[in-house]
């Protein structure tokens, strides 16, 4: 799987959007790029995914250079609840044979939004 | 929809026994279900991939005699430590995805191990 790059931290204030960004500039035309988010001592949360499009769900949007090679989570009105490592992972589909379909975690962005 | 439940959340024994940890997804059926092991201050490492009704698949350097999972359902899979140290105290959590070629997966809220 291609890696990804993000940066170590960020800080938003309460009800600003949060614009995190990922780097993937080594990936492959079917993987997707999937964010995920992980409050401390609980599991990750699935936020969102895309291929090539744009994406937007509940949650957040997810914008996608046209090249591919970068993509930016935006959380549109961030609450203290928030506060979470966020997680850029790309993958391929799960019939692309061999293991590839698996997740595989960097270190993340630490997302800290103040009040 | 696409819930996956994990149990139990947390668990403390001594040193030399085994411990069993559940994961079920609750409203979707899961063929391959993940496990994965959490340290302090660290990323997500994959332990194995868990295939229902055949051997799960190991990632290097893990112990499959010592971590034991049997996925036995669509709904079910288990991972035992076997024989539990105090270095196998860690956060172990588990995820399934729904079917289909890009479906995400989803993480079970975890199982904080400590071994005395």
């Amino acid at each position: 799987d291609a890696k990804t790059t993000q940066p170590t931290s960020m800080d938003c204030a309460e009800g600003r959007a949060a614009n995190l960004p990922c780097n993937h500039s080594t990936i492959s035309g079917n993987e997707y790029v999937y964010w995920y988010r992980q409050i401390h001592s609980q599991g990750p949360q699935y936020i969102i995914h895309g291929l090539k499009n744009n994406e937007t769900n509940e949650m957040a949007s997810l914008i996608i250079t046209e090249d591919r090679k970068s993509s930016t989570l935006i959380l549109p009105h961030a609450t203290l609840r928030d506060t979470a490592v966020y997680y850029c992972i790309v993958r391929r589909p799960f019939n692309s044979g061999g293991s590839n379909y698996k997740l595989t975690f960097g270190k993340g962005t630490l997302l800290t939004v103040n009040p | 929809g696409a819930v996956v439940s994990q149990h139990p959340s947390w668990v403390i024994c001594k040193s030399g026994t085994s411990v069993k940890i559940e994961c079920r997804s609750l409203d979707f059926q899961a063929t391959t279900m993940f496990w994965y092991r959490q340290f302090p201050k660290q990323s997500l490492m994959l332990m194995a991939t868990s295939n229902e009704g055949s051997k799960a698949t190991y990632e290097q350097g893990v112990e499959k005699d010592k971590f034991l999972i049997n996925h036995a359902s669509l709904t079910l899979s288990t991972l035992t430590v076997t024989s539990a140290h105090p270095e196998d105290s860690s956060f172990y959590i588990c995820s399934a995805s729904e079917q289909g070629d890009h479906q995400p997966q989803h993480f079970g809220d975890g199982t904080r191990l400590s071994i005395l």
